[in-house]
């Protein structure tokens, strides 16, 4: 069974530019939820999507967004850019929200911005 | 505060030790815990998935859940140099938020 698949796996910006990331997660799950993972903070929650609804946010600004298709695929979309924001930026899945069902993570999207 | 607590290392032993990795939480209403092992430039991996207080073996990983001292530890027996990696605990309440440990740099030396 396939894994949770990011791309790209690289990306570089420029301060306020934008960007969008994609995920797919593993067949069957339809919990999809991004983390920032930095050095100095570890992983910290985005958001949660399930049924293309987000069900739980994180404490982001609003230049953080993100979006869940019907086929449970998922994107997330940071705008005007700041340096703060390089990050490997990480997708994870679970087959349901709920019942600590446990999250399967991507080898995630190292941001760079510069 | 910090609702998860870790200690970041880094962790040096040499092959074959037995290695004790912990955290300690705040929340009383954490009840699903995890561990997870990531490698650089790779996605955590999830390595154990308790429920509420316990042990719980896979292999030559063992996870350890007191609710009552707020207090969950990993260890590793006969370490290999294939397991030096960071290994991060992660804990919810039941829903679909997690809280993660910013993770123990571990370090297997041959």
């Amino acid at each position: 069974k396939a894994g949770v698949t990011q791309t790209p796996r690289y990306l570089i910006k420029t301060r306020g530019q934008q960007v969008t990331l994609s995920c797919s997660p593993i067949s069957g799950h339809r919990s999809v939820s991004w983390y920032q993972q930095t050095p100095g903070q570890g992983l910290q929650f985005l958001f949660e999507y399930f049924s293309e609804t987000q069900r739980n946010k994180g404490n982001f600004p609003g230049r953080f967004s993100g979006r869940q298709f019907s086929n449970s695929r998922s994107e997330m979309n940071v705008s005007t850019l700041e340096l703060g924001d390089s990050a490997l930026y990480l997708c994870a899945s679970s087959l349901r929200p709920g019942e600590g069902s446990p999250l399967h993570f991507g080898n995630g999207t190292r941001l760079t911005v510069t | 505060q910090k609702e998860v607590e870790q200690d970041p290392g880094p962790l040096s032993v040499p092959e074959g030790a037995i290695v004790s990795l912990n955290c300690t939480y705040s929340n009383s209403a954490f009840q699903y815990f995890m561990w997870y092992r990531q490698y650089s430039r790779k996605g955590p991996e999830l390595l154990m998935y308790t429920y509420s207080s316990g042990n719980k073996e896979d292999g030559r990983f063992t996870a350890q859940v007191d609710k009552s001292s707020k207090y969950i530890s990993l260890f590793i027996r006969d370490s290999q140099p294939s397991d030096s990696a960071t290994y991060l605990c992660a804990m919810s309440a039941g829903g679909n938020q997690f809280y993660f440990g910013t993770g123990t740099s571990l370090t297997v030396i041959p």
